[in-house]
Order: C-alpha cells, then structure tokens, then sequence
C-alpha cells in the first residue's frame, strides 16, 4: 500500500520569499515520487520527478525537491516565489509492478504582491 | 492540439440523467485513467484501462462505468447522474515505463443538479 500526505491545504508566501511545499509518503517498496501542478482551468502537468537517480531533483520554473529516505519526505522548494508560482500542486508516489499514481490531496499556493 | 482532449469541457445536467465524457489521445500511450478531483480530496481513480481488452476499477469506481473504444480513446459514463457526482473529471494517459508519470488532459467540469 502506498499513501501520500501534504501537510498545508493552503500556503501563502510573498513575492520573492522561499516556497516550502512539504509531502511524506508510504510506500513498502522504493518509490518513485513527483509534483503536479495546476494552474486554474488548467489539467495538471509534471512539475519534477524522482526514480531513484539522484536524490536532489530540478524542475521546470526553478522548482527542486529532495528524496530523503530516513524521513520519507519529498518536499518541494523554489528559493525565490513568482506571482506567476499561484496554483495548487499534488504531490503523488507510484511503487509496485502496477506502478499507479497515489496522489496528496493538495496544496494551494497563494503569493502575495 | 492537445495531446489529451477531454470532452465536453462544460456540462450541467439533472438527477438521473444518463453522461457520457470522452476522452482522445494522440500519445500514443497504452494505458489511459479517469480521475476524479474534489476540492481538499486531491485526485481519486475511477477506473484505468492497460489495453483494449484490459479494464479495471479504481477506489471509486461505484456509479460509473467505461468504454475502450480504440487504443486512443476511453469513455466514462454514469448511467444516472446524481448530485454528488459534481465534480471535476481528468482523463489521463501513461505509457509502459516503470515510472508511472501521467499526462493529463485539461478536465471536464461536470455539474449534476
């Protein structure tokens, strides 16, 4: 069985501030991990992903996360928040033959001017 | 053109109303999911199909059924709408790789009255 947890429904932060966004997961086996994000009206697109490469992962808008095994935690990071960064993002975890998407029930970033 | 069309993108119905949303790819993925999302629950599986001939239900499969109609298109049906399926519907794509990473369409917004 696989479980994801993001803690904060809603996040706020100021243009320019640190974007923290944190997820823990579940998995009985090693998981792969990723990001959505959605913009309002919007389907939801890869933001980053992790599959056992390295442990420190680039996305696309400046966007990284880190795997951290001891902690089963894949938060999500980006030094230097946009107002354009506004949109709510999912964290998932895939593990099993299968290798089905379980997804957080999300967080909503709001960035203040 | 979008790689996952959804359609309709819109729709209102009444209780007991019989909808049908469509879903086309041109990824030329196997493997094509319909999720459903509500709000503070992030994304639940409805059903998820590996090929043609390879359909299976998700966690919420209740009151709904699918069609595979060719490798690129998947149908999700509810025979009698009822109010709390008002929701937003994502038809989604993967291929074989052990990733499990999912493309999604941009969603369709169903509003059962």
């Amino acid at each position: 069985a696989q479980s994801v947890t993001q803690l904060g429904s809603h996040v706020s932060v100021s243009e320019g501030a640190l974007v923290l966004l944190r997820c823990n997961y579940s998995s009985s086996v090693p998981p792969y991990l990723f990001w959505y994000v959605q913009y309002p009206n919007q389907g939801l697109q890869l933001l980053l992903k992790y599959t056992s490469a390295a442990t420190l992962v680039k996305g696309i808008n400046g966007f990284e996360a880190e795997f951290k095994k001891s902690e089963t935690s894949f938060h999500l990071t980006k030094p230097s928040a946009h107002m354009s960064d506004a949109a709510e993002y999912f964290c998932a975890v895939s593990s099993g033959s299968a290798r089905q998407l379980t997804f957080g029930s999300g967080t909503q970033l709001t960035v203040l001017p | 053109d979008a790689d996952v069309t959804q359609t309709p993108r819109n729709r209102i119905t009444k209780t007991g109303k019989r909808i049908m949303l469509e879903c086309s790819q041109t990824k030329g993925h196997d493997r094509m999911y319909w999720y459903r999302q509500d709000p503070g629950l992030g994304l639940q599986l409805i059903y998820y199909s590996f090929d043609v001939k390879d359909i299976n239900k998700g966690e919420i499969s209740d009151g709904y059924s699918v069609s595979r109609q060719a490798q690129a298109k998947f149908s999700l049906s509810l025979e009698s709408a009822i109010p709390n399926q008002t929701a937003l519907y994502f038809c989604a794509t993967s291929d074989r790789t052990l990733t499990g990473e999912l493309f999604f369409g941009e969603g369709s917004r169903l509003t059962v009255l």
